[in-house]
């Protein structure tokens, strides 16, 4: 029972343009969400995160937005580059189990220049 | 600032043997988690440690355990080894419990069982 979903498992967008990934929880305790990136042969990268007070965090071309009563966030790179290019995962953690993250499956992201 | 270094970054083990994976996590950081990625799957959650203590563990077998040492770097140890154990085993590293905090993650370590 995936507690974490990224039903997309790749995405191809053209660079310059703006790549949203998805992510789908069930479990209504979650309350903080983080979005790593993954290059092959390196361990997953912090991208950004948000807490279940707020709906939209930004940093630079990433905006991740969180949509509590559908259970579901997105992740939005804009414009989106060539070293984008990674494998995306989102996570979620419910506070009776601080730091214990769920991990979704990964989206592949690919930016064709 | 030196990240999370994990070793070996291979190790080949037959079925039915041991593994012993190595973390250092980063400097200040006292939380080490270990994650196993199968292939074409995502980060499962093996391990929580922090301050030396157990602090959870995801759904895997008592063959899968560890522990975490006074200057927090950490070890897995995977008993009697099956072939599907075969996978990228990852460690990350965080600033103490209490708040919510992001995961800095190691290189991995490729274990493979024959």
């Amino acid at each position: 029972d995936q507690q974490v979903k990224q039903n997309s498992p790749s995405l191809s967008v053209q660079e310059g343009r703006i790549s949203i990934l998805n992510c789908d929880y069930t479990n209504s305790m979650f309350d903080y969400f983080l979005w790593y990136k993954k290059y092959p042969a390196e361990g997953p990268t912090f991208l950004i995160s948000i807490s279940s007070i707020k709906d939209k965090n930004e940093d630079g071309r990433f905006t991740v937005f969180l949509n509590k009563s559908a259970k579901h966030l997105s992740l939005h790179i804009v414009p989106s580059q060539p070293g984008d290019s990674a494998v995306y995962f989102c996570a979620a953690s419910e506070i009776n189990y601080g730091q214990n993250f769920v991990f979704g499956p990964g989206t592949r992201l690919s930016v064709l220049p | 600032e030196a990240g999370v270094t994990q070793s070996p970054t291979h190790l080949i083990k037959t079925r039915g043997q041991q593994a012993t994976l190595r973390c250092s996590p980063i400097s200040g950081h006292t939380s080490v988690y270990w994650y196993q990625q199968a292939l074409g799957l995502g980060l499962q959650f093996l391990l929580w440690y922090d301050e030396g203590e157990e602090r959870n563990r995801g759904n895997f077998p008592p063959r899968f355990s560890g522990r975490q040492f006074p200057n927090y770097s950490s070890e897995l140890n995977v008993n009697a080894l099956e072939l599907e154990d075969s996978a990228l085993y990852l460690c990350a590293s965080s600033f103490t419990t209490g708040t919510r905090y992001e995961q800095y993650f190691g290189p991995g370590t490729r274990l493979t069982v024959t």
